[in-house]
């Protein structure tokens, strides 16, 4: 079974300051795709940003990029010039291609310092 | 375009009673599916429909069960609740046909106490 690991379960960064969230994945198979969603107080999940694991080149969006390495089964968030805004909980989720069923991470709750 | 609509927002029910939570999905969206959030268990997937018709179902028990309608409108229903049930219920739709992300677009929840 796919499982999605994230370490960190609380993270601070300082308003401004770049701050860069782990998950590493377990599967066996070669095509995939991998997902951060951001969950507020509001509760409801929004996507930051996807990479498909046949693309080799990272996914960006804005201030949002990620690390991906496939070999290490590596996922990694990386948000710049941090808003309070960004203040939430974030999920890393796994999927398989022909499923619409999330494999999630139990998250990292970041918070924002002004 | 409108987003995902979960109704009630919030509910409480007693142990034993059971429970029916709707979820208006995207226009055009055909997949709904239904995901458990606690505290101790993490995000969990329950079930998706497709079609009207069940697709995929993670591991619960039989007291959790679901339907689509003809509109793509979905509902989960808990029958017996236990208190373990008390979670917050996320349905997400996506377009949900042919191969590619189908990135999941989630509503804001319903957030069910049973005590």
């Amino acid at each position: 079974a796919q499982t999605v690991t994230q370490s960190q379960p609380e993270m601070s960064v300082q308003e401004a300051e770049t701050v860069t969230l782990s998950c590493t994945y377990d599967t066996s198979e070669s095509d995939y795709y991998l997902f951060w969603y951001k969950q507020p107080p509001s509760r409801q999940m929004i996507l930051v940003i996807r990479q498909e694991a046949y693309k080799q080149q990272n996914a960006t969006e804005n201030r949002f990029s990620v690390n991906f390495q496939k070999a290490a089964k590596s996922f990694s968030l990386k948000i710049s010039d941090s808003q309070l805004g960004d203040a939430a909980m974030y999920f890393c989720a796994y999927k398989k291609p022909g499923a619409n069923n999330l494999f999630f991470g139990t998250g990292t709750r970041l918070t924002v310092i002004p | 375009k409108a987003g995902v609509t979960q109704t009630p927002r919030y509910l409480i029910k007693t142990r034993g009673q059971q429970v029916t939570l709707s979820c208006s999905p995207i226009s055009g969206h055909r997949s709904v599916s239904w995901y458990q959030q606690t505290p101790g268990q993490g995000l969990q997937f329950l079930f998706e429909y497709f079609s009207e018709t069940q697709r995929n179902k993670g591991n619960f028990p039989g007291r959790f069960s679901g339907r689509q309608f003809s509109n793509s409108r979905s509902e989960m229903n808990v029958s017996t609740l236990e208190l373990g049930d008390s979670a917050l219920y996320l349905c997400a739709s996506s377009l949900g046909g042919g191969p590619g992300a189908n990135v999941l677009t989630f509503g804001a929840g319903s957030r069910l106490t049973v005590l």
